[in-house]
């Protein structure tokens, strides 16, 4: 069974450096085929991909937020960590983690598991 | 960058059929995915390509794709089936994956 599960703050302070957590399970972060994406959704708003992460450790930014974040993972621990610097309130969201499976053009990767979300407050 | 765009929300009285769109142009190049989310969960991938359901995906899900547009389809639409719906590409242009607004189903 393939679960995900993010970890980190609750509440951060504007202009502050977040890290969250995605601890996989079921699945290996060594699998060409499969990688670990963050993607977040501001309350009553649209999910927004952020970044994600592969086997080869190929990675991929938002290009709108890209000189902001870090994606990296530790494989004895089966965890991707993203890293978003310079917080501001309107970084207020859920943020999930989700596994992005590569597919046959013209079949787009997508996201067949997904993590519980966690909640991030950004607020002096 | 790319866009994909939804409708905001559409309606559907129990046991009829709702049909909603996802339109941009990376979808001349690429399958869309969608994904259904409840409140307070996280969504879930209900079809895929042009017409593949994930196991479990009940049998009144569709998906179809002509030219710039997707569509997800639910033939016989349960009370269940209200939710969020987003569909998802990739970016032609930035290479990366991409979400639409998202369309509100509301089973009446």
């Amino acid at each position: 069974q393939v679960t995900l599960k993010e970890s980190g703050p609750v509440l951060v302070k504007p202009t502050e450096t977040l890290t969250l957590t995605c601890t996989v399970s079921g699945f290996s972060l060594s699998n060409a085929r499969m990688g670990v994406s963050w993607i977040r959704q501001p309350p009553g708003k649209a999910l927004e991909w952020l970044a994600h992460i592969f086997s080869n450790a190929e990675k991929s930014y938002s290009t709108s937020l890209k000189s902001r974040l870090t994606i990296s993972k530790d494989l004895s621990k089966s965890q991707v960590v993203l890293t978003i610097t310079n917080l501001d309130p309107l970084d207020t969201a859920t943020y999930f983690c989700a596994r992005i499976v590569r597919a046959t053009y013209p079949f787009p990767a997508n996201f067949d598991s997904w993590g519980q979300g966690t909640l991030v407050a950004v607020s002096s | 960058s790319s866009e994909l765009t939804q409708d905001p929300a559409v309606s559907v009285a129990l046991g009829q059929t709702v049909r909603m769109t996802c339109q941009g142009d990376s979808l001349r190049s690429y399958y869309a995915s969608w994904y259904q989310q409840k409140p307070g969960q996280a969504p879930v991938l209900v079809m895929y390509g042009k017409d593949n359901r994930p196991s479990g995906i009940p049998a009144r899900f569709s998906g179809s794709i002509s030219g710039n547009t997707a569509s997800l389809t639910i033939t016989g639409a349960q009370a269940e089936d209200e939710a969020d719906y987003y569909c998802n590409s990739w970016d032609t242009s930035d290479k990366h994956p991409l979400f639409g607004g998202g369309t509100k189903v509301t089973v009446l």
